[in-house]
Formats: C-alpha cells, structure tokens, sequence
C-alpha cells in the first residue's frame, strides 16, 4: 500500500521566516496531494491542495510544489506568524477500485513560530 | 455553512464495553470516511461510506463497524473495546474533491 514519509518532525523558525516541510510518497498511481493543518483539540483543517497534473500552487502565504517523477512534495510557508504554530500533515490519496478515494498521511510536523 | 460535526466531543468506556460515534457531514456531501488517530500509529483509515454503502475498509478488526444513513449521517461502532482503542476518532467528508474533517470524538478505555 501508499507510504507517505514526512520531515521534519518538528521545525522551530523564527517569525517572519520561511518553513519548509517535505513529504515523499511511494505510490506512483497517487493523484491528489492535500496538506492540513491540526490545532490543539482541533480536527485536522485543509490549507492547500495539489492534484497530480500540476506542479506548484500558491495560495497567499503558502505554497506547494510536486515533483512526481522523485514522488515527492512540499509545504512553504512563508513571513510566518505565530498563529502558524500548530502540527502539520501531508497526505496522499490514491482512487481506489470502489471508487472514493483514501488518504494515506504523513506522521506530522509540529511548527513553532517563535517571536 | 455548517461544517462536519461529531458527537460526543469526549467519552470514556470501560473494557469490554461498546461505542456508538456519530458524524453529521456538510449539507450535500454524500462521501464520508472514518479515521482513527493516536500519537504512536498517526491518522489511519478505518472506512468510507457513500450512499449508504461501504466503499472502501482500512486494516482494522471487524469489531470496528460503522453505517450511513439516507441523510449522509454516520455512525461509528467499536465493540468489545480495548485500551488501544483509546484514540481521537475523525470523520470527513467530501462532495468528491477534499476532504473537511470535524473536531473529532475523544475516546478514552479504562
């Protein structure tokens, strides 16, 4: 099955600065890349997406860019602020024969925006 | 617009015990799917649900169940609970694009 493999674990930048998070992925049928956000006692929250026939999208402050021939992508953020702070998570997602469609996730990056 | 909403945020059982979660997604989205959460296996697939069907299962034993409703709504069921079981129990749902996942039911096994 899909494997998704996330670094860093944890990333403590200065704010103002940019933070990088990098995931790769193991199945090459995967074609939907979104990127959460999970706040203490919250639910995971949707910031970005990428499908696979498109290489970069930006949305404000955050950015992510694919490369599927090495099966990796990544999360930029960039002037962050401290209400950035907060866990992380890449997934992929993969259709499956039933249809639908499952999100295979990263292990997460606890972001600490320091002032 | 509402967003997904699952019921009780928090609930303790003892072993042995059974559990009943409910998930209400966003109005019109028919796809609804199930993941558990813990610090030391992360965010896993239990299943998915559309038009009251079972799409797609995870990896998990047959004493996690769950069904769908006319309405969209979802029910989760752990039987014969265990202390692993203890877990931040997540539901999302989606019209067939991303995914938007309520705050989750905190399950507790003592």
């Amino acid at each position: 099955g899909e494997n998704v493999e996330q670094h860093p674990s944890t990333l403590s930048v200065q704010e103002g600065d940019s933070a990088v998070i990098k995931c790769t992925y193991s199945d090459s049928a995967s074609n939907y890349f979104p990127w959460y956000k999970q706040e203490l006692g919250k639910g995971p929250q949707l910031i970005i997406d990428i499908r696979s026939n498109v290489g970069e999208k930006k949305d404000q402050r955050i950015a992510v860019t694919l490369n599927k021939t090495a099966k990796h992508f990544s999360l930029h953020i960039t002037e962050t602020q401290p209400e950035d702070s907060a866990v992380y998570f890449c997934a992929a997602s993969i259709g499956l024969t039933g249809g639908g469609n499952k999100l295979t996730f990263g292990t997460g990056t606890q972001l600490k925006v320091e002032l | 617009k509402a967003g997904v909403t699952q019921t009780p945020r928090y609930l303790i059982k003892t072993r042995g015990q059974q559990v009943t979660l409910s998930c209400s997604p966003i109005s019109g989205h028919r796809s609804v799917s199930w993941y558990q959460q813990t610090p030391g296996q992360g965010l896993q697939f239990l299943f998915e649900y559309f038009s009251e069907t079972q799409r797609n299962k995870g990896n998990f034993p047959g004493r996690f169940s769950g069904r769908q409703f006319s309405n969209s709504r979802s029910e989760m069921n752990v039987s014969t609970l265990e202390l692993g079981d203890s877990a931040l129990y997540l539901c999302a749902s989606s019209l067939g694009g991303g995914y938007t996942f309520g705050s989750g039911t905190r399950l507790t096994v003592v």
